[in-house]
């Protein structure tokens, strides 16, 4: 099952608009991060926060985490055409045992970004 | 350049034909990883390999192989690839944050493997 799961499916703003994406998870992770693809290129990593993080910037970028919601958000001031993209949040958890470590590193399914001129 | 490289990026085969998909990075990561795309369902986790000689399963693991047998080669093996394998595929790289777990860090793509299965 998915563990982070990224809300709304599509959003279609203006340029110049505020977008905001929300991620929502089920079980306690080590960091969160969002990335940005656009339509059949690799993805490309915004910003990683911690567990023990509430919140970060990264220019126009703005990234909370609230780990009692189980819920990050990223938000995109100031809207430009060339942030039409899909962004996915991905949580990394980890899965430890003794005498090793591991973990788990899950995909949303992505929030469609559509930013009209 | 700091880079993830896979190669073919584009590749229509027949069924059962095996074929290897190479992702190789320059950053001297410890883990990689493949993932296969596909509409509605998001990227989904192949296998993964946290160094050399270790890997372990993703959550859809079934019909690949990998092998780490150096640190920056992680290639992904369809022994009998099926229609149901057509998909885009992505390798990506990363070092571990401190800690108990070593979770990874910022995750490196590759430009994505477009394959098609007849």
């Amino acid at each position: 099952s998915q563990q982070g799961e990224e809300d709304p499916q599509a959003l279609s703003i203006q340029e110049g608009e505020n977008a905001t994406m929300n991620c929502s998870y089920k079980t306690s992770i080590n960091n969160l991060q969002w990335y940005r693809q656009n339509s059949g290129r690799g993805l490309v990593h915004l910003i990683l926060i911690r567990s023990n993080e509430r919140e970060k910037h990264s220019g126009r970028l703005r990234v909370t985490l609230d780990t009692s919601k189980k819920s990050s958000s990223l938000l995109i001031t100031a809207s430009r055409a060339a942030d039409t993209a899909s962004y996915f949040c991905a949580t990394t958890k980890g899965i430890g045992n003794s005498g090793g470590s591991n973990y788990k590193l899950t995909f949303g399914k992505g929030t469609l970004l559509t930013v009209n001129p | 350049e700091a880079q993830v490289t896979q190669n073919p990026r584009y590749l229509i085969t027949v069924t059962g034909k095996k074929l290897t998909v190479t992702c190789s990075q320059n950053m001297n990561h410890e883990y990689m990883s493949w993932y296969r795309q596909d509409p509605g369902l998001g990227l989904r986790q192949i296998y993964y390999s946290m160094n050399v000689e270790v890997t372990d399963k993703g959550d859809v693991p079934e019909g690949y192989k990998v092998s780490r047998k150096e640190k920056r080669n992680f290639p992904l093996i369809l022994e009998s690839p099926s229609p149901n394998q057509t998909s885009l595929y992505f390798c990506a790289s990363s070092r571990g944050l401190a800690g108990p777990y070593r979770a990874p860090d910022t995750q490196y793509f590759g430009p994505g493997t477009r394959l098609t299965v007849l």
